[in-house]
């Protein structure tokens, strides 16, 4: 079936410093989405990648999509206390009649100041 | 971010009980999901839901899950018969935009 891995599983970092997670899938994906779930939250959508090679950025977070549609990674610079959480990726597989997304395995970030 | 409801917040059941998780959507939107999280792992597709059908379903929505939208607005998930691998959060989620999935707040489910 499909599957999608991310690395690393944990992540303890300094306040400043920079954090990466990636993300491979399985399978070429018709799209991938990456969400922030805050400890006792819920999964809240960060943003969406749809293009090979496409490069994504949001303030201090940026995203990429491989170019075989196969792999992406969500990099943080300079990183700040609000950034903990797990960080997950989720690929999206069409398939006949339904659109379903397959979470990653997560990463969870701390940061320390 | 759209606001949803998600009753109960946490819900304890002894083995064996049926429980009824649900979702109230602000929106008329037309297809739902539901995905859970077994404590400290990743988000597990359930069911998708389409205009009152089951669009879609994983391997782990056996014949003990159902799902429904019994009035038009409440969109429901039921276990008939808890069992204890079943303690998870439980999410609803919807399409706000396209490929873009919201989820609800969660039902934290306890089975002991």
């Amino acid at each position: 079936g499909q599957q999608v891995m991310q690395i690393p599983q944990y992540q303890h970092v300094q306040e400043g410093e920079d954090f990466t997670t990636y993300c491979n899938s399985s399978t070429t994906l018709s799209n991938i989405q990456w969400y922030k779930q805050r400890p006792g939250g819920h999964p809240v959508f960060l943003i969406q990648l749809v293009k090979s090679g496409e490069v994504k950025k949001q303030k201090r977070l940026t995203f990429q999509f491989g170019e075989a549609k196969k792999n992406s990674s969500l990099h943080i610079t300079a990183t700040q206390t609000t950034d903990v959480g797990t960080y997950f990726c989720a690929g999206l597989f069409h398939r006949g009649g339904g659109n379903k997304l397959t979470f990653g395995t997560g990463t969870q970030l701390k940061v320390e100041l | 971010e759209p606001e949803v409801t998600q009753t109960p917040s946490h819900q304890v059941t002894q083995m064996g009980q049926e429980v009824i998780l649900r979702c109230v959507p602000i929106s008329n939107h037309l297809y739902f999901y539901w995905y859970r999280q077994i404590l400290g792992q990743k988000v597990e597709f359930l069911v998708s839901f389409y205009n009152n059908e089951i669009s879609e379903k994983s391997e782990i929505f056996d014949d003990q899950f159902s799902v429904e939208r019994p009035d038009g607005s409440n969109f429901t998930l039921k276990i008939r018969s808890t069992k204890l691998e079943d303690s998870a959060m439980y999410f609803c989620a919807w399409w706000e935009k396209i490929y873009e999935q919201y989820f609800g707040p969660g039902t934290r489910l306890t089975v002991t």
